[in-house]
This record gives C-alpha cells, structure tokens and sequence, in this order.
C-alpha cells in the first residue's frame, strides 16, 4: 500500500519561502506523477502542480512564478518550495500522487494517494 | 470562490440515500473525467469515483458516481454514521490549465 507523509515547518514568516517534504512508502517515485494540493482554511482544493519522475514539471498558471517542485529518488521524497509568501498562502498542504494509465498514454485523471496534509501558517 | 460548486452540506438518515452535485463547465466536467474524494476527520482523502463513474478496489458500491454536461452527481446508499466526511470533487479545467475542485460537501448522518 503506498504512503505519503508530508514533513516541514508549521510556521514561515511573510516574504520567506516555504519549504515541505513528502516522503513516499510502499511504491516507487518512478512513473508516477507527483502533486501538491493545498486548502486554505475555510476554502477548497486548490492544485498546486505536479512534478514527473522524470523531473518535468506542470505548475498552476496563478502560482507558477514562486513554486518550485523537486526529486530525490534515492530517498523517495519529492519536494515544494513555494517563494515570497504571505498570509493568504496559509492552508494544510497535501501532497498526493497522479498516476500514469498505460491505456491512454499520459497521466491518470484523478489523485489515487494522498498524504494526511500538513498545516503551514504564515505569520510574522 | 471554487472554479465547481458544491452544496455546503447535506444530511441524510441512517441507511438512507443522498446524492452530491458538482457543478462546472465545458472546460472542465463536460470535456473532462471528473473523480471524487473522501476525507474523513482528521485522515489524508481517499479516492472513491475515478474517471466519472469507476470505483478503485475496496470502495464499496454503495457508492456511485454520474456525470450529464457540466455538472456531475456522487450518490451513496445505505448510508452509515461512518460516512460522515467531506467530499470534494474534481476534474481537469482545460481553460485554466489546472486541476480544480469543487469547496467540498459536509455529509451529516443524523
């Protein structure tokens, strides 16, 4: 059964960056597709982007300038780093995976696992 | 303001059945495969309804997804005090370039 866990500080001051960590157990990082979904308090999902294990990325187009998605596939952790943050970026912070469906030769159309989320406020 | 809309909440009696609107647009649920997900207090969201109307491994089908243009509809039967959850849909938005969800729905089982 596949795992995720995000890890990272609870607490970034505005302007700084925001730095978190998922950590996938029981699969593999390789040919999955793997995302960032946030929720602000008292709002919806929001897509945050997705990171190939290839390393190519897609970002959505409203945060495109300040994300930031990585690999490690030696520790099977993938990577958000979300630049010049203010308190309208506070949310729990989930990361899930994408999957890729050999029938239609690109990424599934859903989020299959995802981690329990982690909340990340923006304060002075 | 989410890109789909969901009611803010629903309730139902035990072993009842109630029914989840999504709505969108053609840019996202018409032209796009819609999923579901539940999130239970305090546990990571689980898959339930992939690609409009399929249900992954283990979810039982007491759960049911459909789609007709821009809106789409999860159903659930038999409904059980642990059912009680938010559920949130979700699909492609073709315009946006973006996965979008809908705000989520409370389920209260009275």
């Amino acid at each position: 059964q596949v795992q995720l866990q995000e890890s990272g500080p609870g607490l970034v001051k505005p302007s700084e960056t925001l730095s978190l960590t998922c950590t996938v157990s029981g699969g593999s990082i390789s040919g999955n597709y793997w995302t960032w979904i946030r929720q602000p308090p008292g709002m919806g999902l929001e897509w945050i982007g997705y990171i190939y294990y290839t390393g190519s990325t897609n970002y959505n187009p409203s945060l495109k300038s300040r994300v930031t998605m990585s690999l490690d596939t030696s520790k099977n952790q993938f990577s958000l780093k979300l630049s010049s943050v203010t308190a309208a970026d506070t949310a729990v912070y989930y990361c899930a995976r994408r999957g890729y469906d050999f029938w239609r030769g690109r990424g599934t159309d859903y989020f299959d696992y995802w981690g329990q989320g982690t909340l990340v406020t923006v304060s002075p | 303001q989410s890109v789909l809309t969901q009611p803010p909440s629903v309730s139902a009696a035990p072993g009842q059945k109630v029914t989840i609107s999504c709505s969108g647009s053609n840019s996202n649920i018409e032209n796009n495969y819609v999923s579901w997900y539940q999130r239970l207090p305090g546990t990571a969201p689980k898959l339930l309804i992939y690609d409009n109307n399929k249900r992954p491994s283990g979810i039982p089908d007491r759960f049911s997804g459909s789609k007709s243009g821009t809106s789409a509809t999860l159903g659930i039967t038999g409904l059980q005090t642990g059912d009680e959850a938010d559920y949130y849909c979700g699909a492609w938005d073709s315009s946006l370039s973006a996965w979008v969800f809908g705000g989520g729905t409370k389920l209260t089982v009275l």
